[in-house]
């Protein structure tokens, strides 16, 4: 258990609709990262976040966004879905945005249909 | 994005033979990052790397960072049937002031017991 937590762990929804996908970081980590991952991309880096602002961006499409709150958990919010949304979806931790050893959470299976 | 390149794509061995898989770059790195992720869940941590040259042992995993800083090594010895999943590479650019982690596709194992 690496001690990220992520819901939920599957989600089925329709094109055109919005989720929200919610992630909390391991105990004292401040960093907390979005990855999506596909058969043929690999892991993509979307986008970080450290103590509450947005540290780095990625490959994140405009259609989604995020937050980390003060209590520093982070919520990924998906909209307008496309059927190549489809993807498992992995929060990970740090203990700061330079550590470079990240902590992932088991991931969430988003399914558009 | 920039991408690491990681071979072999998939190996399919018996149990008990080694296993090499390897990863390279264009520019230099200066932290390598080997991960495994089991089937259902998210990427583990298994070795880092911070100095050309470097050999280090994780059990029956040894890493090296590659002397020219380009590339990084991964064997597993006297495979088992648990060693099954996909192995990803992970590096750290030298440059940049807000560098990221750059990823490999993974190489995925399969064990034959």
């Amino acid at each position: 258990d690496s001690g990220v937590t992520q819901t939920p762990k599957h989600l089925i929804t329709a094109t055109g609709q919005r989720v929200t996908l919610r992630c909390s970081p391991r105990s004292g980590d401040l960093s907390v990262y979005w990855y999506q991952q596909s058969l043929d991309q690999g892991l993509q880096f979307l986008i970080q976040y450290y103590n509450g602002e947005e540290r780095a961006k990625g490959n994140i499409l405009e259609r989604f966004s995020a937050q980390q709150f003060p209590d520093l958990h982070s919520e990924l919010n998906l909209s307008s879905l496309e059927l190549g949304d489809s993807a498992l979806y992995f929060c990970a931790s740090s203990v700061d945005p330079t550590n470079e050893k990240l902590f992932f959470g088991s991931g969430t299976q988003l399914s558009v249909l | 994005g920039q991408q690491l390149n990681q071979s072999p794509q998939s190996m399919f061995i018996q149990e008990g033979e080694d296993v090499s898989m390897n990863c390279t770059s264009s520019s230099i790195f200066n932290t390598w990052l080997w991960y495994k992720q089991d089937p259902g869940e998210g990427p583990v941590l298994l070795i880092a790397l911070y100095k050309a040259g470097e050999l280090t042992s994780n059990g029956r995993l040894t890493a090296q960072f590659g002397i020219t800083r380009k590339d990084s090594f991964l064997n597993i010895s006297a495979s088992i049937p648990s060693d099954v999943g996909i192995y990803f590479c992970a590096g750290l650019p030298n440059a940049g002031n807000n560098r990221k982690l750059i990823w490999g596709l993974g190489t995925s194992l399969a064990v034959n017991p």
